[in-house]
């Protein structure tokens, strides 16, 4: 039973444009997003984060939305670049200490 | 670099036997996490331990152990291993419990089960 889903296993993007990165739960539960980015032989690293009282945060180049209705957040980078090529997690975590991954989005930007 | 440390890098054992996964957490964080990374699947939560207690528990087998030490290290356990234990394991710090914390990963470590 996957409670957090990330369809779309690989990604390949323009450099300049707008990569959207998807990730859908189940688990009503959870009330704080966070997503991670992975480069190889490394371990993830912060990028950005969303409580479920608000639907949009911003950082920099990327931007996170969140749908409480449809269970639905995106990961929003404008404008890409070559080193944001990595695999990108949505990590879903609730108030009863679930912490739950998904399976990763291979994102590669292209020069 | 996080601040998280993770030894061994490399671990290569055989079915049947045992091993320890060590993890130091970056200064000042109370907290660490173990997730498990196969080949075919995301990161899996296994335990949390935050001040030396166990906090939550995930998908962690029975075969596998943890702790967390006075010094706030942690040890992963992995008994009676089996070829599918084969994944990088990793482990992270926050500096609180709560599931708002941001955690900081440390780089991992392979273990291949032969």
């Amino acid at each position: 039973d996957q409670q957090v889903k990330q369809n779309s296993p690989s990604l390949s993007v323009q450099e300049g444009r707008i990569s959207i990165l998807n990730c859908d739960y189940t688990n009503s539960m959870f009330d704080y997003f966070l997503w991670y980015k992975k480069y190889p032989a490394e371990g993830p690293t912060f990028l950005i984060s969303i409580s479920s009282i608000k639907d949009k945060n911003e950082d920099g180049r990327f931007t996170v939305f969140l749908n409480k209705s449809a269970k639905h957040l995106s990961l929003h980078i404008v404008p890409s670049q070559p080193g944001d090529s990595a695999v990108y997690f949505c990590l879903s975590s609730g108030s009863a200490r679930q912490l739950t991954f998904g399976s990763g989005t291979q994102l590669t930007v292209l020069p | 670099d996080s601040g998280v440390t993770q030894t061994p890098k490399h671990l290569i054992t055989a079915t049947g036997q045992r091993v320890t996964l060590r993890c130091s957490p970056r200064s000042g964080d109370l907290s660490v996490y173990w997730y498990q990374q196969s080949l075919d699947q995301g990161l899996q939560f296994l335990i949390q331990y935050y001040n030396g207690e166990e906090r939550a528990k995930g998908n962690i087998l029975e075969r596998f152990s943890a702790q967390q030490f006075p010094d706030l290290h942690s040890e992963l356990n992995l008994s009676s291993l089996e070829l599918g234990d084969s994944a990088l394991y990793f482990c992270a710090s926050s500096v609180l419990a709560v599931n708002t914390d941001t955690q900081y990963f440390g780089p991992g470590t392979r273990l291949t089960v032969l």
